[in-house]
């Protein structure tokens, strides 16, 4: 068990739809990242927060936005779903903010089904 | 850019013999080198990691991993599988000059027979 959570563990919804995915970091971490796992991309990194910021930013759609809160928990909302949004969402958290190269511990993970 | 290559999608070894995923990476700077093994419904579990200082790294579960620069590899290995090895290894790195993320290879799917 990283100490890293996530809920839901598994979500069906419909294309056209909007989610939210949650994350809670290992305790004392700050940085929250977030990917995507799917069959034809892989695993790819989506967006980064550091203590309510965000820092960095990679592969994500213009659909999808996240957040931290004060409690350093992290949401990624996913909206206008579209069948290709099907996949397994990923959260990972480190102490530090990435200058340090920190071990990222990665949560479960949510499994996201679009029908 | 920064990359990392799996070149083996598949790795079939006999429990007991020794065991060799192959990584290798491309980035600007030096590099930070992961490990992560991830087994069916469950997340990603770090292995081990290569930061600087030794070739030779060694993590969790009897794994090793050695950094090569010349050859900009990161090979996992262990001396003695078990079937319980059996899982999707994934090599990762980022660079200490740009991001903070990690970019991942495409995995390797390990099998070990009995």
């Amino acid at each position: 068990d990283s100490g890293v959570t996530q809920t839901p563990k598994h979500l069906i919804t419909a294309t056209g739809q909007r989610v939210t995915l949650r994350c809670s970091p290992r305790s004392g971490d700050l940085s929250v990242y977030w990917y995507q796992q799917s069959l034809d991309q892989g695993l790819q990194f989506l967006i980064q927060y550091y203590n309510g910021e965000e820092r960095a930013k990679g592969n994500i759609l213009e659909r999808f936005s996240a957040q931290q809160f004060p409690d350093l928990h992290s949401e990624l909302n996913l909206s206008s779903l579209e069948l290709g949004d099907s996949a397994l969402y990923f959260c990972a958290s480190t102490t530090g903010g990435g200058a340090r190269p920190d071990t990222q511990y990665f949560g479960p993970g949510t499994r996201l089904t679009v029908l | 850019a920064q990359s990392v290559a799996q070149p083996e999608d598949q790795v079939n070894v006999a429990e007991g013999n020794p065991l060799t995923v192959k990584c290798t990476y491309s980035v600007s700077g030096n590099p930070y080198l992961f490990w992560y093994v991830q087994y069916p419904n469950r997340g990603l579990q770090f292995l081990l990691k290569y930061i600087t200082g030794d070739n030779l790294v060694k993590g969790s579960y009897g794994f090793e991993a050695e950094f090569n620069k010349s050859q900009t590899s990161f090979h996992l290995k262990k001396p003695s599988a078990l079937v319980s090895d059996s899982a999707l290894y994934f090599c990762a790195v980022r660079s200490n000059q740009a991001g903070t993320a990690l970019i991942f290879g495409k995995g390797t799917t390990l099998s070990v027979s009995s």
